[in-house]
């Protein structure tokens, strides 16, 4: 089956820094998002990209859909304490009947104040 | 986006018993999934909840021990049958308004003793 890998599985950072997660699969997705989870939350999701090689940004979010299809990195700059949580990377086939995701296993990120 | 909200937020429940998970929606939507999260672990896809049809199983999971209604374009419920410590997770559910981008429910602790 189709599996996203992200690692590592934490990162620590200090606080202002910015830091950059990446994520690659085995086989191609026609779309990528990126979630943020906070301890007992569901996830949130923060970017979506829809095509190959787009570049997208929200806040101090940036994201961009690798060219292969097969990889995206979510990049964070200036992070804050706010910033902590576990950030899921999730490819999708398509929208409607096989709009189901895949996860990865998620990054665990600390910031020091 | 979607408001999706779950109920129990978190239960305790003994072995052999059953447990239903209600998901209400805001608003209409194509798809709705359930996931389940084990801890410390990333979102597995349980199944897709098709209205007014038999929900889609991924592999692994059963319709006997996972039986999943969703009655209309707003609301499912998925039911953990003859629990065992094994089924202690968190469940959620998430919903796709056609766009791709799937929302999710704060999810359903369940732990079970």
């Amino acid at each position: 089956g189709q599996q996203l890998n992200q690692s590592p599985q934490s990162m620590f950072i200090q606080e202002g820094e910015d830091v950059s997660m990446n994520c690659t699969s085995s086989s191609i997705f026609n779309t990528w998002l990126w979630y943020k989870q906070d301890p007992g939350e569901g996830p949130v999701l923060l970017i979506a990209l829809y095509k190959a090689g787009e570049l997208t940004s929200n806040g101090r979010l940036t994201a961009q859909f690798g060219i292969t299809r097969k990889d995206s990195f979510l990049n964070i700059s200036a992070s804050i304490p706010s910033d902590v949580g576990i950030y899921f990377c999730a490819g999708q086939l398509s929208t409607g009947a096989n709009s189901k995701l895949t996860f990865g296993k998620g990054i665990t990120l600390s910031v020091r104040p | 986006s979607a408001v999706i909200s779950q109920k129990p937020s978190r239960d305790i429940c003994q072995r052999g018993t059953s447990l239903t998970i209600q998901c209400q929606v805001d608003s209409q939507v194509t798809m709705m999934f359930w996931y389940r999260q084990q801890p410390g672990q990333s979102l597995t896809l349980i199944a897709t909840a098709n209205q007014g049809s038999e929900a889609t199983y991924e592999s692994g999971f059963v319709i006997d021990k996972f039986p999943i209604s969703r009655p209309n374009l707003t609301f499912s419920t998925l039911t953990v049958s003859n629990m065992s410590p094994e089924d202690s997770s968190i469940y959620l559910c998430s919903a796709d308004q056609g766009a791709g981008e799937l929302f999710f429910g704060e999810g359903s602790r369940l732990t079970v003793l």
